[in-house]
């Protein structure tokens, strides 16, 4: 399956973004999904794992959530900061053994 | 403070063998919990996830490179390894590794590689 995300999305400091994460082939629900963050240059880390949970660290202006009825997940960063400026990937799983990344999305602080 | 660092050849010559190695600090490999795992990123492209292997050795590759790939674990200096056969210039890439323990962290710095002759 494929996990399909916008190619970027834009917003004012301050401002609210969400980035959807639409699953292909396969119930959303039936496996966790993760978001991570990939700032030019560096490796990318992790914003959200298992659909909403934040690792220590990361501000609580980042939120997940998964919604069955459009098989898609959604990172919501809230308060945008121009440091929010970055890629951002959704990653799930096939038969929990077979890891997929989403097309990624970037994120751009007007 | 688990780390991990990519060291192998930068340049690989077409048809023939990309191989990188993963040094972890920080954790021994043996011990269990962690899959760890081969993820690349064409310039300007995405995340590619190649594959995975566990202490015990068990493995799960990319459907799409499967044919292509080994992944290897030595357990007594905690490294894990990537072999990549008959490459092209599609391989081009920065590889990382990374460990998984419910998400993928912590990963390497990266470490670009050049198919070309």
């Amino acid at each position: 399956f494929m996990l399909t995300q916008p190619h970027s999305v834009s917003e004012s400091p301050g401002g609210t973004v969400t980035i959807s994460c639409t699953r292909s082939s396969g119930s959303i629900a039936s496996n966790f999904v993760q978001w991570y963050q990939q700032r030019p240059g560096s490796a990318p880390t992790t914003m959200i794992y298992e659909n909403n949970q934040r690792p220590s660290g990361v501000p609580d202006r980042f939120s997940g959530s998964v919604d069955s009825s459009s098989n898609s997940a959604s990172l919501t960063i809230s308060g945008l900061k121009t440091e929010d400026e970055a890629d951002y990937y959704c990653q799930s799983f096939h038969s929990n053994t077979i890891y997929v990344f989403g097309s990624g999305t970037k994120v751009t602080v007007l | 403070q688990v780390q991990l660092q990519e060291s192998g050849s930068g340049v690989v010559k077409p048809s023939q063998s990309l191989s990188l190695t993963c040094t972890v600090s920080g954790v021994s490999i043996a011990s269990g919990g962690y899959s760890w795992n081969w993820i690349r990123q064409p310039p300007g492209k995405g995340l590619e996830w190649i594959g995975y292997i566990y202490h015990t050795g068990t493995t799960s590759y990319n459907p799409s490179l499967e044919s292509r790939v080994i992944i290897s674990v030595d357990k007594s200096k905690n490294q894990f390894s990537l072999k990549l056969n008959s490459v092209t210039a599609a391989d081009t890439a920065v590889y990382y590794c990374a460990g998984w323990f419910g998400h993928f962290d912590p990963w390497g710095q990266g470490t670009l590689v050049t198919v070309s002759s």
